[in-house]
């Protein structure tokens, strides 16, 4: 079993549409979780990030953490073109390097 | 402003050469990363250093190698025993202490011709 596992997708929603994406893993000692997004051919980008279980919103943004089913998802509401782009969530523990997700490939139709 | 530039955006090498990829950063940031990126197959550790002149491999460290004599700079060659090194190659970079993840650079693609 990978350590993080993400549906790859395309995903292609309408524009305005609640987009949920979603990442599994298997290692219970995560602590750090993050959601970075990726434009083509650009470099990743912070998007949100949380520490233990519990959710955080920012604007459009919502990250939930459920530690005991290891299961993070990053909500889009109302969602615009320019969030057209490859979603990676990534975890980490207090002492190792960061696991990224294969990431998911989101589409936002006009 | 602080970030990490990465040179050139697009590289072309040939069979057999070796080719150098440039990293440099101006956050005062400790660690240093080098990934490479593939379709549909995310974010892959080649190599990255914690200190200046010390580094480890990573997941896929043959036919790549690195050095760290500043801190600011890390750079990656791919030598000619990497047998597939068509990729989109990351630096990132990141502070003691700072868990929420890394800085990305804005890439390079290298494509065998």
């Amino acid at each position: 079993q990978k350590e993080v596992e993400q549906d790859p997708g395309p995903l292609s929603v309408p524009e305005g549409a609640i987009v949920s994406l979603n990442c599994t893993y298997s290692n219970s000692a995560f602590q750090y979780f993050m959601w970075y997004r990726q434009y083509s051919r650009k470099g990743p980008e912070l998007l949100m990030y949380t520490y233990s279980s519990g959710n955080k919103e920012d604007g459009r943004f919502t990250a939930q953490v459920d530690k005991s089913s290891k299961y993070i998802s990053l909500f889009i509401r109302d969602s615009q073109p320019s969030d057209s782009a490859t979603y990676l969530c990534a975890l980490r523990t207090s002492y190792d390097k960061v696991i990224f997700g294969p990431g998911t490939s989101l589409s936002v139709i006009p | 402003d602080g970030g990490i530039t990465q040179s050139p955006k697009y590289l072309f090498r040939k069979e057999g050469q070796n080719v150098t990829l440039s990293c440099e950063q101006n956050l005062n940031h400790d660690a240093m990363y080098w990934y490479r990126q593939d379709p549909g197959q995310g974010l892959r550790l080649i190599y990255y250093s914690q200190i200046v002149n010390d580094f480890q491999k990573g997941d896929i460290a043959e036919g790549y190698s690195v050095s760290r004599e500043k801190k600011e700079s890390f750079p990656l060659t791919v030598t000619s025993a990497q047998k597939n090194p068509t990729a989109f190659y990351l630096c990132a970079s990141n502070g003691q202490g700072e868990y929420y993840g890394y800085t990305f650079g804005s890439g390079t693609r290298l494509t065998v011709v």
